[in-house]
């Protein structure tokens, strides 16, 4: 099963961290972990990705836990344009594999 | 760079009636997708490209044909549209279909079938 499981929603304070979890205990050795996130009528915006190491990059960082059966999308300091919904997917060499979830829907509260 | 671009952004159409989705990319990526996205849902692969001139089903291509017309193109097609396939469409591209590579993707369709 390709599938990750995240909370449905949560909520932050603006310029607080925010740490959004996923759980992807069937995960394979191969398997990228992957994170986007959408706007409100917009298409889907890739935000990081890792497969065993933890990652930054200026949008975001991610940290994977040492057995990769779970992983979190940290985000650094909330602004009120992170409001989105964030989608955790596993992503490897199969590519009808790829399985987007309802995701984390992120209120940011100024 | 453009991105991924897709076309048109809204359509109405009457059951039976038939469309062409067009989706474009000008980053020369090999791989490109579509996906459906109901209300309220994450999003649904029907169809992929892992290289020109092959294409494979995804998770839901039932009612849908695709033609990766070249290496910039990739097109979704509904023979007899029916109300079940009301729903925001989403093309997608990535410079490779590995875990190793991200997927960029286009602002959308939005598709009303009555």
């Amino acid at each position: 099963d390709a599938k990750t499981t995240q909370p449905n929603s949560m909520e932050s304070n603006e310029e607080e961290p925010v740490h959004l979890p996923c759980n992807h205990s069937t995960i394979s050795g191969t398997d990228y972990i992957h994170w986007y996130r959408q706007l409100p009528s917009q298409g889907p915006e890739y935000v990081i990705h890792g497969l065993t190491s933890n990652v930054n990059n200026r949008m975001a960082s991610l940290a994977i836990a040492e057995d990769r059966k779970s992983s979190t999308l940290i985000l650094h300091r909330a602004t009120l344009r992170d409001a989105a919904v964030y989608y955790c997917i596993r992503q490897g060499t199969s590519y009808d594999k790829v399985i987007f979830g309802p995701g984390t829907s992120l209120s940011v509260i100024p | 760079n453009a991105g991924v671009t897709q076309t048109p952004k809204f359509q109405v159409l009457k059951t039976g009636q038939s469309m062409t989705l067009q989706c474009a990319q000008d980053m020369n990526h090999n791989s490109m997708y579509w996906y459906r996205q109901d209300p309220g849902m994450g999003l649904r692969l029907i169809y992929y490209s892992a290289s020109e001139g092959t294409t494979d089903k995804g998770e839901v291509p039932n009612g849908y044909n695709v033609s990766r017309l070249n290496k910039r193109e990739f097109s979704l097609r509904l023979e007899s549209a029916a109300p079940s396939q009301t729903s925001v469409y989403f093309c997608a591209s990535s410079a490779l279909g590995t875990g190793a590579y991200e997927q960029y993707f286009g602002p959308g369709t939005r598709l009303t079938v009555t």
